[in-house]
Parts: structure tokens; C-alpha cells; sequence
């Protein structure tokens, strides 16, 4: 099984909402990933997990705050976004962080629309 | 630093015919080189990978890729293409070692495959 799951697939929300993005994998993955994609354009890295534990943060706004309860989940908890933040968010695990040879596998994505 | 350079934004081609995805890339160290397939409203899923070893290398659904280490070039082909083939198609680079497994994508190849 190669499959990484996310939900909701869509989200509309307002500027003053809180709302969650789910992530999981059941492949004993222990690196995961948030990448954060406009229309046309490619995936950009926003955070990395390692181990449960936060590994990378690209400089990402605090309005994102990602969370990894356990080795199987990753969550990304937003607040107080702006309409520049309406994109596609994918999440992607590995075996490992390190190791670059190790393949991502990418979820379907949730489509985020902030109004 | 690395990047990646995708020099066609867009690829129409004819049903059977075949293609070429072009990607070239700039590091001052060694990476290792990959080719992802994003289908419409879909994450990213891997069509082939260059580690090491054979420069031609064979992946899902057909597709190959030659890893051209004097041109800095990791040309995706096809030699007869379906219209379940159309997709954005992404090369990107991480290198061999150090830091974390981070992917640098180019900007992406849109192959529309008309019958």
C-alpha cells in the first residue's frame, strides 16, 4: 500500500476561521511532508517531519501550524489566512528525511479556497 | 544551490506519436533526479528515478528518462503516447547528501495528447 490520504479534498473558509488539514499514511513512513501548490505553478516545501519531530519550516507564516500527533498522521492547522494562501495542499511522506535517495509519496491533495 | 530548468511549458502532441519532456538542471554538488506525473485535480505520483548506475532508466507507464550528466540534462520520452497521458509532468533534483530530503521542482511540462 502506497497511499497517503488527505482530508477534507476541499475547504472554503473565511479570513477569521480555524480550521485542519489531515494527513495519513499507513506505510511505516517516519518523514513527512507539507508542500503548498498555486495553479500552474510547482510544489512548494513548506514543512518537514522527521521522526515525529519538526525538521524544516521554510519560513512559513505562523498562520500555518503543523502538528505530527504520531508517526502516521500530520496535521496543519490554519488560522487567520489571507486569499493569497487559496492553493492546493499536498502532503507527501518518505521512509526517511534523510537519505535523499528516498521516493515521496504525494497524497491527492486538499484544494484550500480562503475568501 | 540547485535548480531546474523545464524548457517547454507546454506539449501538444498527436495520440501514438512520440515525446520528449525536456529538463535540465544547475548543482554544484551531485543529485539524484526524478520525474513526477500530476493527473488533473490529483497529487503527485513518480514516474521514474535516477540514482545511480545505467544512465537509461525505465518507469511506469512506459516512460523513460537518460540522465546526461555533461549536458546536466534528465530528458523524459515516451516512444508512443496515450490520451490518459495528459498531465503535468514535473522533473526535480535533491542532492546526494546532506540536509533533508528536499525536492527543488521545475516549473512543469503540460502534455496535452490529442486524438
Amino acid at each position: 500500500d502506497t497511499e497517503v490520504t488527505q482530508t477534507p479534498k476541499h475547504l472554503v473558509m473565511g479570513m477569521t476561521n480555524k480550521k485542519s488539514l489531515k494527513c495519513e499514511q499507513h506505510m511505516g513512513h517516519r518523514a513527512m511532508y507539507w508542500y503548498k501548490q498555486k495553479a500552474k505553478k510547482p510544489p512548494e516545501l513548506m514543512f518537514v517531519y522527521s521522526y515525529e519531530k519538526l525538521s524544516i519550516n521554510e519560513s512559513v507564516p505562523s498562520r500555518f501550524s503543523p502538528e505530527c500527533p504520531n508517526s502516521s498522521l500530520l496535521n496543519l492547522h490554519l488560522h487567520a489566512l489571507q486569499p493569497e494562501d487559496s492553493a492546493l495542499y499536498l502532503c507527501a511522506s518518505s521512509q526517511a528525511a534523510s537519505g535523499n535517495q528516498e521516493t515521496q509519496y504525494f497524497g491527492p491533495g486538499t484544494r484550500l479556497l480562503v475568501l | 544551490a540547485q535548480s531546474v530548468t523545464q524548457l517547454d511549458s507546454q506539449v501538444p502532441v498527436f495520440e501514438e506519436a512520440p515525446v520528449e519532456l525536456r529538463c535540465n538542471y544547475s548543482s554544484s554538488v551531485s543529485v539524484y533526479l526524478f520525474w513526477y506525473v500530476q493527473y488533473p485535480n490529483q497529487g503527485l505520483q513518480l514516474l521514474l528515478k535516477y540514482l545511480s548506475g545505467s544512465t537509461l532508466v525505465k518507469g511506469i507507464n512506459g516512460f523513460e528518462a537518460e540522465f546526461n550528466k555533461s549536458q546536466t540534462s534528465f530528458h523524459l520520452r515516451k516512444p508512443s503516447v496515450h490520451i490518459s497521458d495528459t498531465a503535468e509532468y514535473f522533473c526535480a533534483v535533491t542532492p546526494l547528501s546532506g540536509g533533508y530530503n528536499k525536492l527543488i521542482f521545475g516549473a512543469g511540462t503540460r502534455l496535452a495528447v490529442h486524438p
